[in-house]
């Protein structure tokens, strides 16, 4: 079961363009969502995240925008520059009020290369 | 701060053999994740635990995968015995309390495993 679904699976953007990445969630249980940038042979690292409680956060040259009626968010990069390229991957999870959450529910990844 | 460390880098080993993964975590962080990441996928969690106690482990393989979590610190994660499908990067990831706002994940660079 795919709780979450990225598109596209791959994107090719020139040097100085937006680059833009779509999930789509099904739980509404879900309340966080982070976006994760992968290099090849490292783990995930947190870019940006963001709650429901707000449309759109903005951290420099990267934007989360959220449409909690419509069940999606997407990741902006502004600029985009070579060194974006990367494997980028939506998530989500359900937070609890006493600090914990569920483990992280990933999208499959989109893989962004920044055309020079 | 030092980051999540896992051993080994890279392991091989045929079908219907045994293999063992390690994972030491930032110092502090209560919860540990193990996920699964099959090449061109999302990682997928296998299981969750909150100082060494386990929270979830619903999609562990339970036949063939097991996990444990001594004195709340470092985990270790068993195959035993391992298939062709279970080739894939294992990361092990940490974070404060759950994965929210204050307390992102923090990624290993993984375990990659291939199963002959």
């Amino acid at each position: 079961q795919q709780q979450v679904k990225q598109s596209p699976q791959s994107l090719i953007v020139q040097k100085g363009g937006i680059s833009i990445i779509n999930c789509a969630y099904e739980n509404t249980a879900f309340d966080y969502f982070p976006w994760y940038q992968q290099f090849p042979g490292k783990g995930p690292a947190l870019l940006i995240a963001i709650r429901p409680d707000v449309s759109e956060k903005k951290e420099g040259r990267f934007t989360i925008s959220f449409n909690k009626s419509a069940k999606q968010f997407s990741l902006h990069i502004m600029d985009s520059q070579p060194g974006d390229s990367a494997t980028y991957f939506c998530a989500a999870s359900q937070l609890y009020s006493g600090g914990g959450a569920d483990g992280l529910t990933f999208g499959k990844g989109t893989h962004l290369i920044i055309q020079p | 701060e030092a980051g999540v460390a896992q051993s080994p880098r890279y392991k091989i080993i045929e079908k219907r053999q045994s293999v063992a993964f390690w994972c030491n975590p930032i110092s502090g962080h209560a919860t540990l994740y193990w996920y699964q990441q099959i090449l061109g996928q999302g990682p997928k969690l296998l299981i969750q635990f909150q100082n060494n106690g386990v929270v979830d482990d619903s999609q562990l393989p339970k036949d063939r995968f097991s996990a444990e979590r001594l004195k709340g610190v470092d985990s270790t994660l068993k195959i035993q015995p391992a298939k062709l499908e279970d080739s894939a990067v294992y990361l092990c990831a940490s974070s404060l309390v759950g994965a929210g706002n204050n307390s992102p994940l923090h990624f290993g660079n993984g375990t990659r495993l291939t199963v002959t």
